[in-house]
């Protein structure tokens, strides 16, 4: 059973740039999130998914934005890129079963490390 | 704004000791808290923690909460070189809608020297 893949593992941009990064949830789980991890610092929440929409989103700025698409895979884009968006990207997904979300912890993949030059 | 405090930010001991990672939090409207591994990459879950005073136990590892206090530790006894990681505690808060996206602390790096 695959977990959350994610691709690219890593890649390189310049500022300016704009990038966009992909998740697979694991199998079963329909609910997605992206974190963004600074080096030294704990994951930062950046938005969630769920049924195509955004559900929540964090304190980031409108050059990132999302999708989900059908199948529950969901993309991450960064427009105008910054040297501060240097980071490792998370996905995480869960089972979006509203009654019972808390049992539902997050499953992470292992991320997209994107560095800007 | 919720806020979420982990100390010490990192930790070097030698295999055989036993640790504890502090989280302490400002949230509104607490479920539980969880805490993560993350060895390379993917923060791999280890403990919920939703009642106050009863401890998880999973091995040589084992979580308490305090949710008057605000605080959640974490014990590793008997430690290994493969226990070297960050471990990351976030508390899980009622948004309403199933929206739960995490505030996590900065993490422990823990380093076990053989």
């Amino acid at each position: 059973d695959a977990g959350v893949t994610q691709s690219p593992t890593h890649l390189i941009k310049t500022r300016g740039q704009q990038v966009t990064l992909r998740c697979s949830p694991k199998s079963g789980h329909d609910t997605v999130s992206w974190y963004q991890q600074a080096l030294g610092q704990g994951p930062q929440f950046i938005f969630q998914y769920y049924e195509e929409e955004e559900r929540q989103r964090g304190n980031f700025p409108d050059r990132f934005s999302g999708h989900q698409f059908p199948n529950y895979s969901s993309e991450l884009n960064v427009n105008a890129l910054l040297l501060g968006d240097s980071a490792l990207y998370l996905c995480a997904s869960r089972r979006g079963d509203r009654k019972n979300s808390g049992a539902n912890v997050l499953t992470f993949g292992a991320g997209s490390r994107l560095t800007v030059l | 704004e919720d806020k979420v405090v982990q100390s010490p930010l990192s930790l070097v001991v030698h295999e055989g000791d036993t640790v504890t990672l502090n989280c302490s939090y400002e949230v509104t409207n607490f479920r539980s808290l969880l805490w993560y591994k993350q060895e390379k990459k993917a923060p791999t879950f280890l403990f919920m923690l939703t009642s106050s005073g009863i401890e998880k136990k999973s091995g040589r590892l084992s979580s308490i909460l305090d949710k008057k206090e605000l605080f959640s530790i974490l014990n590793i006894t008997a430690t290994q070189t493969g226990d070297s990681a960050i471990y990351l505690c976030a508390p899980r808060v009622g948004r309403g809608g199933g929206a739960d996206g995490l505030t996590f602390g900065k993490g422990t790096h823990l380093i076990i020297q053989p």
